[in-house]
């Protein structure tokens, strides 16, 4: 089945640093992966999608890349600041198009 | 206006009860969810329905009944709780079919449901 991992649970970055978050998954080939950021008690909140033919997306300081031979997507936020302190999730489509499935996160803490 | 709204935003019950949990979305969309996520924060799909019609089960154990009386509407009633059950659950909604999903699903702010 397909498996989306998300290598670290949580990142501390200095404000200013580029913050890197990876995604990885296995046993599938989606067409598609999306971001979103998670912010306590509240709901995901889309941030950037991006499909298998393009190789990278840029929003503001945001920027996503998508490797599909190493299946891997890599987020970035450059001059990272405190309000970026978040989770980001990883999704992508399951295999039937049907639903997003979801990476368990990755939790930044930008610190001034 | 918010876009995809549920309630309530908190709900404590005993076991062996029965509760229900709204959402509506006014997007216009034709594909809604409902997600649970754990307190290991696993974001997982419940359900999926496009125009009113059952999409996806992801193995939810019946005592779990989504009913969507239209398309703006995804219900989730929940009979017989159990303390396994607390969880946020969360209701999506995005413009997507229901057999692809190449767009942005918009989140409602979640249930936290607690079974005690």
């Amino acid at each position: 089945s397909q498996k989306i991992e998300q290598n670290s649970e949580a990142l501390n970055i200095q404000e200013g640093k580029t913050a890197t978050l990876t995604c990885n998954y296995t046993n599938y080939s989606p067409a598609y992966l999306q971001w979103y950021r998670q912010d306590p008690g509240r709901g995901p909140v889309f941030l950037l999608l991006i499909r298998e033919n393009e190789k990278e997306k840029r929003k503001e300081r945001l920027k996503v890349t998508f490797d599909t031979t190493l299946k891997q997507s890599l987020f970035h936020i450059t001059a990272s600041q405190p309000a970026d302190s978040a989770t980001y999730l990883c999704a992508l489509s399951n295999q039937a198009g049907t639903a997003l499935i979801f990476g368990k996160g990755t939790t930044l803490s930008v610190s001034s | 206006d918010t876009a995809v709204s549920q309630t309530p935003k908190y709900l404590v019950t005993q076991m062996g009860n029965d509760k229900s949990i709204k959402c509506e979305q006014n997007l216009g969309h034709d594909t809604m969810y409902w997600y649970k996520q754990d307190s290991k924060k696993f974001l997982k799909i419940m359900f999926s329905y496009n125009n009113k019609e059952l999409i996806i089960n992801e193995t939810v154990p019946n005592r779990f009944s989504p009913k969507s009386p239209d398309k703006a509407h995804l219900n989730l009633h929940i009979n017989s709780l159990e303390l396994g059950d607390s969880a946020v659950y969360f209701c999506a909604s995005s413009q997507d079919t229901g057999r692809s999903m190449n767009t942005e699903a918009f989140f409602g702010q979640g249930t936290r449901l607690t079974v005690v």
